[in-house]
Protein backbone atom coordinates (compact mmCIF):
# COMPACT_ATOMS: atom_id res chain seq x y z
CA UNK A 1 0.00 0.00 0.00
CA UNK A 2 1.39 3.38 -1.10
CA UNK A 3 2.48 5.70 1.77
CA UNK A 4 3.49 9.09 2.89
CA UNK A 5 7.20 8.87 3.39
CA UNK A 6 9.46 11.44 5.63
CA UNK A 7 13.19 11.82 6.70
CA UNK A 8 14.86 12.03 8.79
CA UNK A 9 12.64 10.25 11.52
CA UNK A 10 14.56 12.53 14.15
CA UNK A 11 16.31 16.18 14.11
CA UNK A 12 18.68 17.04 16.46
CA UNK A 13 19.44 21.14 15.86
CA UNK A 14 20.97 24.22 17.71
CA UNK A 15 18.30 26.79 19.14
CA UNK A 16 18.35 29.53 15.59
CA UNK A 17 19.65 27.20 13.16
CA UNK A 18 17.88 26.30 9.97
CA UNK A 19 16.49 22.86 9.87
CA UNK A 20 14.55 21.57 6.31
CA UNK A 21 11.97 17.98 7.17
CA UNK A 22 11.71 16.13 3.88
CA UNK A 23 8.44 14.73 3.12
CA UNK A 24 7.83 12.07 0.08
CA UNK A 25 3.83 12.41 -0.65
CA UNK A 26 1.75 9.35 -2.08
CA UNK A 27 2.27 9.94 -5.74
CA UNK A 28 -1.10 10.44 -7.11
CA UNK A 29 -1.94 12.84 -4.29
CA UNK A 30 -2.59 16.28 -4.91
CA UNK A 31 -3.34 18.08 -1.71
CA UNK A 32 -0.25 18.12 0.72
CA UNK A 33 0.10 18.95 4.74
CA UNK A 34 2.31 19.62 7.37
CA UNK A 35 1.08 18.60 11.48
CA UNK A 36 2.95 18.99 14.29
CA UNK A 37 2.35 17.72 17.28
CA UNK A 38 3.86 18.57 21.03
CA UNK A 39 4.58 15.85 23.11
CA UNK A 40 1.79 14.32 24.68
CA UNK A 41 -0.66 17.27 22.83
CA UNK A 42 -3.07 17.10 20.07
CA UNK A 43 -2.23 17.48 16.19
CA UNK A 44 -2.14 20.79 14.94
CA UNK A 45 -2.30 22.11 11.64
CA UNK A 46 0.17 24.09 9.88
CA UNK A 47 -0.14 24.65 6.71
CA UNK A 48 -1.92 22.92 3.37
CA UNK A 49 -0.44 23.43 -0.13
CA UNK A 50 -2.16 22.89 -3.25
CA UNK A 51 -1.35 23.78 -6.86
CA UNK A 52 1.98 24.93 -5.81
CA UNK A 53 1.11 27.51 -3.72
CA UNK A 54 -0.30 27.78 -0.01
CA UNK A 55 -3.99 27.21 -0.06
CA UNK A 56 -4.21 27.99 4.25
CA UNK A 57 -2.02 28.43 7.46
CA UNK A 58 -2.19 28.63 11.05
CA UNK A 59 -0.96 30.99 13.07
CA UNK A 60 1.55 28.92 14.25
CA UNK A 61 2.99 29.15 10.64
CA UNK A 62 4.77 32.62 10.92
CA UNK A 63 7.73 34.13 9.24
CA UNK A 64 10.11 31.85 10.00
CA UNK A 65 8.35 28.61 8.32
CA UNK A 66 8.01 27.97 5.04
CA UNK A 67 7.27 24.86 2.38
CA UNK A 68 7.91 24.26 -0.91
CA UNK A 69 7.31 21.29 -3.66
CA UNK A 70 11.08 21.73 -5.43
CA UNK A 71 10.15 18.91 -8.08
CA UNK A 72 7.32 16.02 -8.60
CA UNK A 73 7.66 14.42 -5.19
CA UNK A 74 9.40 16.23 -2.65
CA UNK A 75 7.30 18.16 -0.29
CA UNK A 76 9.55 20.23 2.51
CA UNK A 77 8.99 22.39 5.54
CA UNK A 78 11.67 24.67 6.52
CA UNK A 79 12.02 26.49 9.61
CA UNK A 80 14.71 29.19 9.33
CA UNK A 81 16.05 30.14 13.07
CA UNK A 82 14.38 27.28 14.92
CA UNK A 83 13.37 28.24 18.61
CA UNK A 84 13.16 26.10 22.05
CA UNK A 85 8.89 25.53 21.68
CA UNK A 86 9.58 23.78 17.71
CA UNK A 87 10.39 20.90 19.65
CA UNK A 88 7.71 18.49 18.57
CA UNK A 89 7.09 16.33 16.31
CA UNK A 90 6.18 17.08 12.58
CA UNK A 91 3.14 15.03 10.58
CA UNK A 92 3.33 15.19 6.65
CA UNK A 93 0.37 14.40 4.89
CA UNK A 94 -1.39 14.20 1.64
CA UNK A 95 -4.92 13.68 0.31
CA UNK A 96 -6.63 12.82 -3.14
CA UNK A 97 -9.11 15.05 -2.64
CA UNK A 98 -11.01 17.27 -0.44
CA UNK A 99 -14.54 16.40 1.43
CA UNK A 100 -14.62 12.87 2.14
CA UNK A 101 -11.08 12.09 0.71
CA UNK A 102 -8.82 10.60 4.12
CA UNK A 103 -5.51 12.78 4.90
CA UNK A 104 -2.69 9.80 5.04
CA UNK A 105 0.27 10.56 7.34
CA UNK A 106 4.00 9.88 6.90
CA UNK A 107 5.58 8.51 10.24
CA UNK A 108 6.76 11.75 11.15
CA UNK A 109 10.36 13.67 12.09
CA UNK A 110 11.02 14.45 15.56
CA UNK A 111 12.13 17.79 16.16
CA UNK A 112 14.34 18.54 19.37
CA UNK A 113 15.95 21.80 19.74
CA UNK A 114 18.79 22.25 22.15
CA UNK B 1 -14.91 28.51 17.59
CA UNK B 2 -13.71 25.08 16.42
CA UNK B 3 -12.67 22.85 19.27
CA UNK B 4 -13.56 19.18 19.87
CA UNK B 5 -13.75 17.14 23.27
CA UNK B 6 -12.82 14.09 24.08
CA UNK B 7 -12.71 11.87 26.95
CA UNK B 8 -9.00 12.06 28.28
CA UNK B 9 -8.72 8.34 28.80
CA UNK B 10 -10.83 4.99 28.45
CA UNK B 11 -10.41 1.63 29.55
CA UNK B 12 -11.60 -2.17 28.73
CA UNK B 13 -10.68 -6.06 28.46
CA UNK B 14 -10.22 -7.64 26.16
CA UNK B 15 -13.26 -9.09 24.15
CA UNK B 16 -15.63 -5.75 24.93
CA UNK B 17 -16.99 -3.20 23.28
CA UNK B 18 -15.89 0.40 23.92
CA UNK B 19 -17.36 3.51 22.72
CA UNK B 20 -15.32 7.18 22.38
CA UNK B 21 -17.66 10.37 22.44
CA UNK B 22 -16.61 13.46 20.70
CA UNK B 23 -18.41 16.71 20.87
CA UNK B 24 -17.60 19.51 18.49
CA UNK B 25 -18.58 23.29 17.96
CA UNK B 26 -20.70 23.95 15.01
CA UNK B 27 -18.80 26.73 13.62
CA UNK B 28 -18.28 25.96 9.48
CA UNK B 29 -18.52 22.02 10.00
CA UNK B 30 -18.38 19.60 6.92
CA UNK B 31 -17.46 16.14 8.42
CA UNK B 32 -16.10 14.27 11.29
CA UNK B 33 -13.09 11.90 10.82
CA UNK B 34 -11.36 9.49 13.15
CA UNK B 35 -7.61 8.37 13.43
CA UNK B 36 -5.91 6.40 15.67
CA UNK B 37 -2.18 6.83 17.00
CA UNK B 38 0.28 4.23 18.51
CA UNK B 39 2.76 6.04 20.71
CA UNK B 40 5.46 7.40 18.49
CA UNK B 41 3.34 6.43 15.60
CA UNK B 42 1.60 8.49 12.80
CA UNK B 43 -1.93 9.46 12.80
CA UNK B 44 -4.18 6.57 10.84
CA UNK B 45 -7.39 7.61 9.17
CA UNK B 46 -10.34 4.82 10.33
CA UNK B 47 -13.12 6.40 9.41
CA UNK B 48 -15.49 9.79 8.30
CA UNK B 49 -18.75 10.54 8.87
CA UNK B 50 -20.12 13.64 6.68
CA UNK B 51 -24.62 12.79 7.22
CA UNK B 52 -26.01 11.22 10.30
CA UNK B 53 -25.81 7.84 11.08
CA UNK B 54 -23.77 4.99 11.71
CA UNK B 55 -20.46 4.03 9.33
CA UNK B 56 -19.23 0.14 10.22
CA UNK B 57 -16.00 -0.85 8.61
CA UNK B 58 -15.18 -4.10 10.33
CA UNK B 59 -14.67 -4.03 13.99
CA UNK B 60 -15.14 -0.11 14.24
CA UNK B 61 -18.10 1.95 13.50
CA UNK B 62 -18.19 5.73 13.96
CA UNK B 63 -21.52 7.92 14.57
CA UNK B 64 -22.43 11.79 14.24
CA UNK B 65 -25.22 13.44 14.69
CA UNK B 66 -25.30 16.79 14.08
CA UNK B 67 -28.21 18.22 15.28
CA UNK B 68 -26.27 16.99 18.81
CA UNK B 69 -22.74 18.08 17.22
CA UNK B 70 -21.52 15.03 18.58
CA UNK B 71 -19.87 11.62 16.98
CA UNK B 72 -18.82 8.73 18.48
CA UNK B 73 -16.13 5.49 17.41
CA UNK B 74 -17.70 2.30 18.39
CA UNK B 75 -14.77 -0.38 18.92
CA UNK B 76 -15.93 -3.82 19.00
CA UNK B 77 -14.20 -7.48 19.93
CA UNK B 78 -11.35 -5.46 21.74
CA UNK B 79 -7.99 -6.38 21.36
CA UNK B 80 -4.93 -5.75 23.00
CA UNK B 81 -3.22 -4.29 19.58
CA UNK B 82 -6.47 -1.20 20.30
CA UNK B 83 -4.32 -0.35 22.73
CA UNK B 84 -3.49 3.86 21.36
CA UNK B 85 -4.73 7.31 21.48
CA UNK B 86 -8.14 7.69 19.14
CA UNK B 87 -8.30 11.46 18.11
CA UNK B 88 -11.61 13.22 16.56
CA UNK B 89 -10.82 15.80 13.94
CA UNK B 90 -13.75 17.80 12.03
CA UNK B 91 -13.34 19.03 8.32
CA UNK B 92 -14.73 22.77 8.01
CA UNK B 93 -15.09 24.33 4.78
CA UNK B 94 -11.23 24.39 4.19
CA UNK B 95 -9.32 21.37 4.13
CA UNK B 96 -7.13 21.76 6.91
CA UNK B 97 -8.28 18.88 9.89
CA UNK B 98 -8.71 19.93 13.54
CA UNK B 99 -8.05 17.57 15.85
CA UNK B 100 -9.67 16.56 19.68
CA UNK B 101 -7.81 17.03 22.63
CA UNK B 102 -7.06 12.83 22.13
CA UNK B 103 -8.72 9.55 23.87
CA UNK B 104 -5.98 7.07 25.32
CA UNK B 105 -7.51 3.20 25.19
CA UNK B 106 -5.85 1.17 27.58
CA UNK B 107 -7.30 -2.47 26.50
CA UNK B 108 -6.24 -4.86 29.65
CA UNK B 109 -6.42 -9.23 29.01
Amino acid sequence: EPEVTQTPSHQVTQMGQEVILRCVPISNHLYFYWYRQILGQKVEFLVSFYNNEISEKSEIFDDQFSVERPDGSNFTLKIRSTKLEDSAMYFCASSSGTGHQPQHFGDGTRLSIL
Amino acid sequence: GQSLEQPSEVTAVEGAIVQINCTYQTSGFYGLSWYQQHDGGAPTFLSYNALDGLEETGRFSSFLSRSDSYGYLLLQELQMKDSASYFCARRGNTDKLIFGTGTRLQVFP
